[in-house]
Order: C-alpha cells, then sequence, then structure tokens
C-alpha cells in the first residue's frame, strides 16, 4: 500500500485478555518498528524488525509483549494477560533498510488506540 | 543515556503569528535529528530532518529548523501559523548510522491555534 497501515484502529478488551495488533509496513521496507504512546510515558520504542528477525526487544516492557513478523512484510504485536496500564496507542513504523543511513526514514502508521477496562 | 527535552508542554498562538518550538538533546555525539507532528486521532507525520551540512533545514508546510550544536538544540520555526498548524509536536534523535535506528522522543509540544 501508501503508507504503514494498523489495525483494528480501536481496540477495547478485558484486563486478563489476550490482544492481538497488526502492522502493515510500506512494500518494500525491510525495517519495522512498533512504539507505544501513553500519557504516563509519552513515545517510547518496543521493538525492531529486520526482515523478519528481531535484533532488538529491549523496550518490550515485561514477557507478557511479543511480537513477530512473517515473510518480511506484516508484524503482530501480543500482549497477553492484559492489564490496565497496557492502554496506549500503539504505532508502527517501517523504513527503507533500517541501516541507519540518512537517507533512511522512518514512516508512521496511525496507530492502534488500546484500551483495557 | 541520550535524552530529548521540548520544555513547553503547550504553547498557544494567534492565527498568523510566528512559531518557535523549542527543543534540546542530550547525547554522546550529534545524533540525526528529527521534528514529527501529530494531529488528533492521527499518526506520526515527519516535517523535517536533520543529517549533517547546512544548520537550517527546510521541511514541508512552511516550517525549518535550526541545528545548533553548541547549544545542542534543534528548534522548529514557522513564520506565519494556519489553524490547521494546531497539533502536537515531537522532536526525535537517532544515533547516526546505527543499525536499527530506533528514535528517542521529547515529550510533545501541544499547539494551539487561536483564531
Amino acid at each position: 500500500g501508501a503508507g504503514v497501515s494498523q489495525s483494528p484502529s480501536n481496540k477495547v478488551t478485558e484486563k486478563g485478555k489476550d490482544v492481538e495488533l497488526r502492522c502493515d509496513p510500506i512494500s518494500g521496507h525491510t525495517a519495522l518498528y512498533w512504539y507505544r504512546q501513553s500519557l504516563g510515558q509519552g513515545l517510547e520504542f518496543l521493538i525492531y524488525f529486520q526482515g523478519n528477525s528481531a535484533p532488538d526487544k529491549s523496550g518490550l516492557p515485561s514477557d507478557r509483549f511479543s511480537a513477530e513478523r512473517t515473510g518480511g512484510s506484516v508484524s503482530t504485536l501480543t500482549i497477553q494477560r492484559t492489564q490496565q496500564e497496557d492502554s496506549a496507542v500503539y504505532l508502527c513504523a517501517s523504513s527503507l533498510t533500517g541501516t541507519g543511513a540518512s537517507t533512511d526514514t522512518q514512516y508512521f502508521g496511525p496507530g492502534t488506540r488500546l484500551t483495557v477496562l | 543515556a541520550q535524552s530529548v527535552t521540548q520544555p513547553d508542554i503547550h504553547i498557544t498562538v494567534s492565527e498568523g503569528a510566528s512559531l518557535e518550538l523549542r527543543c534540546n538533546y542530550s547525547y554522546g555525539a550529534t545524533p540525526y535529528l528529527f521534528w514529527y507532528v501529530q494531529s488528533p486521532g492521527q499518526g506520526l507525520q515527519l516535517l523535517l530532518k536533520y543529517f549533517s551540512g547546512d544548520t537550517l533545514v527546510q521541511g514541508i508546510k512552511g516550517f525549518e529548523a535550526e541545528f545548533k550544536r553548541s547549544q545542542s538544540s534543534f528548534n522548529l520555526r514557522k513564520p506565519s501559523v494556519h489553524w490547521s498548524d494546531a497539533a502536537e509536536y515531537f522532536c526525535a534523535v537517532e544515533p547516526i548510522k546505527a543499525a536499527g535506528n530506533k528514535l528517542t522522543f521529547g515529550g510533545g509540544t501541544r499547539v494551539l491555534v487561536k483564531p
């Protein structure tokens, strides 16, 4: 597609349930990133994919959070046993190479707003 | 550890007036520098970026930013604000030439435009 897409746009769930958030990056982009935007913590990095592998998972807040990427394209962020503090907007971004080159820019999707009741 | 500070949480400006948003960073070496804008319910849109060279960077929507190494600052400016510029603005940094170039963001500045 023309840009990064994310689904669903909104998700309301009950505490303790599992949720899956999906990101479809820009076609041809090998790098994919997940960020979280919350009132208390601002915008924070969660995980980075290069192709299907995740060399940097340093931002995942707990082992309830996991992510995978298949076929070098779509990524799914899974939160198990959701807690109220997981309520946030989850943003996905992609970039062409993820190599840190000056021409490599991250493009963001519209986000998924997660509300845990 | 690297950090980004946006000292102003909120700014109110009249339509047609000039706007300046402040950004200071703390990092071992000059990183790549970015400004993103987020309109209500939208994702982040890149306004401009600085990698090297000319310290005055032009971006989209009439925005520009000036990198000042001595002050570790990267302030965003617009000479004449339009009502559509009401949004939240984020400054971000990225390590130079580091694989997995994750962004570190400032806390954001929310801009309100008065008619």
